[in-house]
């Protein structure tokens, strides 16, 4: 069975700290992760990777991708109480459509 | 660019009844579209996904005939959830990806939600 996980499940900081929040994945036919962000609403989308070892960056938002490790981080500096929100990781697989398989989120806080 | 419009955002209806749900690309033709369903502090399940002109393809334990999925265009799919109860209750998710450009297809665009209640 295809599986996403990430960890911590639930993580609170203090404005301007650094996080970073895991995602390791166990699937058939991987074909890219992503990162989304979900406040209240629906995700939007923050990165796309599919390629070990490039690193991709938004501002204070990075990320990359271990292909030999399975895993992949989001690193966020300088957190600011906007950045609360949970952070969903998903992994694309190679079948007819483009499927994503989630892990369960990481709920983040920022306290001022 | 690649916005997904849901509608109704939300709704309440009394069990029995049926709902319907739309998802629409606003900016781009969808290939692909897809339902999820959210329960309370948990992750996206999928339910199933919809290609234009054709039947969907539901997740195991997703019962077909009470999710009813219609992909009528490249911009629209249907989620009807038939004869709802209570435990049908949950917030709703749609996503779509692009047809051409604005990224690679892997990227689903997902649409504002519709919170189901069922009385």
């Amino acid at each position: 069975e295809d599986k996403v996980v990430q960890s911590p499940l639930s993580l609170v900081v203090h404005e301007g700290d650094t996080v970073t929040l895991n995602c390791s994945y166990e699937v058939t036919n991987f074909r890219s992760l992503l990162w989304y962000k979900q406040e209240k609403k629906a995700p939007t989308f923050l990165f796309m990777l599919t390629s070990s070892g490039i690193e991709k960056k938004s501002g204070r938002l990075s990320s990359i991708l271990d292909k030999k490790e399975l895993s992949s981080i989001l690193n966020i500096t300088a957190t600011q109480t906007g950045d609360s929100a949970i952070y969903l990781c998903a992994v694309a697989l190679f079948q007819g459509a483009q499927k994503l398989v989630f892990g369960q989120g990481t709920r983040l806080t920022i306290n001022p | 660019g690649a916005v997904v419009s849901q509608h109704p955002s939300w709704v309440i209806c009394k069990s029995g009844t049926s709902v319907k749900i739309e998802c629409r690309s606003l900016d781009f033709q969808a290939t692909t579209m897809f339902w999820y369903r959210q329960f309370p502090k948990q992750s996206l399940m999928l339910m199933a996904t919809s290609n234009e002109g054709s039947k969907a393809t539901y997740e195991q334990g997703v019962e077909k005939d009470k999710f009813l999925i219609n992909h009528a265009s490249l911009t629209l799919s249907t989620l009807t959830v038939t004869s709802a109860h209570p435990e049908d209750s949950s917030f709703y998710i749609c996503s779509a990806t692009p047809r051409w450009g604005s990224g690679s297809t892997d990227t689903q665009y997902f649409g504002p939600g519709t919170r189901l209640t069922v009385l």
